[in-house]
């Protein structure tokens, strides 16, 4: 049974530039989430992603953008990269739109320099 | 104020003492409620669901008091694997769908 699945790992980009991030649910699973975590942090919730559709989403500029592809799996598109973007981002996995029993990818580690 | 606060310790409990955290949030609307647990550099695990008449599993229990806007975890006989953040989540419908975690609670068992 696959469990949640990130790419990539680790990821180093510049200021300005615009980076994509890839998640794929649990096996079973039709609903994806995504989260912020800085250093010491809790996760902050960005978005999450149901039926393709964005259905809810945190206090994130628009720069954080989505997408959900048939199969469930999703993407995390930032914009106009800052250093403050420099975080674990986090995809989470459920089922139905809720955010019950959420399952956790081991995360993408992005760095802004 | 933040949505969800929680004291971020250390707890430094001896193996086998008993540990006890809560978690309180500004939300009065809030609807569900739960516990996760992250060890370091890796992602959270849900440890539990909390229930409106409080619930068990096996050395855990939950507590939720909504009159004074809490949720709140025991550990029972700790063990040395119980170290870790423990990230409290709550969600609400009302004005808007929110899900906030807290910052974490760290804990540390020692021999």
């Amino acid at each position: 049974d696959a469990g949640v699945t990130q790419s990539p790992t680790h990821l180093i980009k510049t200021r300005g530039q615009q980076v994509t991030l890839r998640c794929s649910p649990k096996s079973g699973h039709d609903t994806v989430s995504w989260y912020q975590q800085a250093l010491g942090q809790g996760p902050q919730f960005i978005f999450q992603y149901y039926e393709e559709e964005e259905r809810q989403r945190g206090n994130f500029p628009d720069r954080f953008s989505g997408h959900q592809f048939p199969n469930y799996s999703s993407e995390l598109n930032v914009n106009a990269l800052l250093l403050g973007d420099s975080a674990l981002y986090l995809c989470a996995s459920s089922l139905g739109g809720g955010t019950y029993e959420q399952y956790f990818g081991p995360g993408t580690r992005l760095t802004v320099t | 104020r933040k949505e969800v606060e929680q004291d971020p310790g250390p707890f430094n409990v001896p193996e086998g003492a008993t540990v006890a955290f809560n978690c309180t949030y500004s939300n009065s609307a809030s609807q569900s409620f739960f516990w996760y647990r992250q060890d370091c550099r890796k992602e959270p695990k849900l440890l539990m669901s909390v229930y409106s008449s409080g619930n068990e599993d096996g050395r855990f229990t939950a507590q939720l008091n909504r009159a004074s806007q809490y949720i709140s975890l025991l550990i029972r006989d700790s063990k040395l694997s119980d170290s870790a953040t423990y990230l409290c989540v709550v969600t609400a419908l009302d004005p808007d769908y929110k899900l906030s975690f807290g910052a974490g609670t760290t804990v540390t068992v020692r021999a």
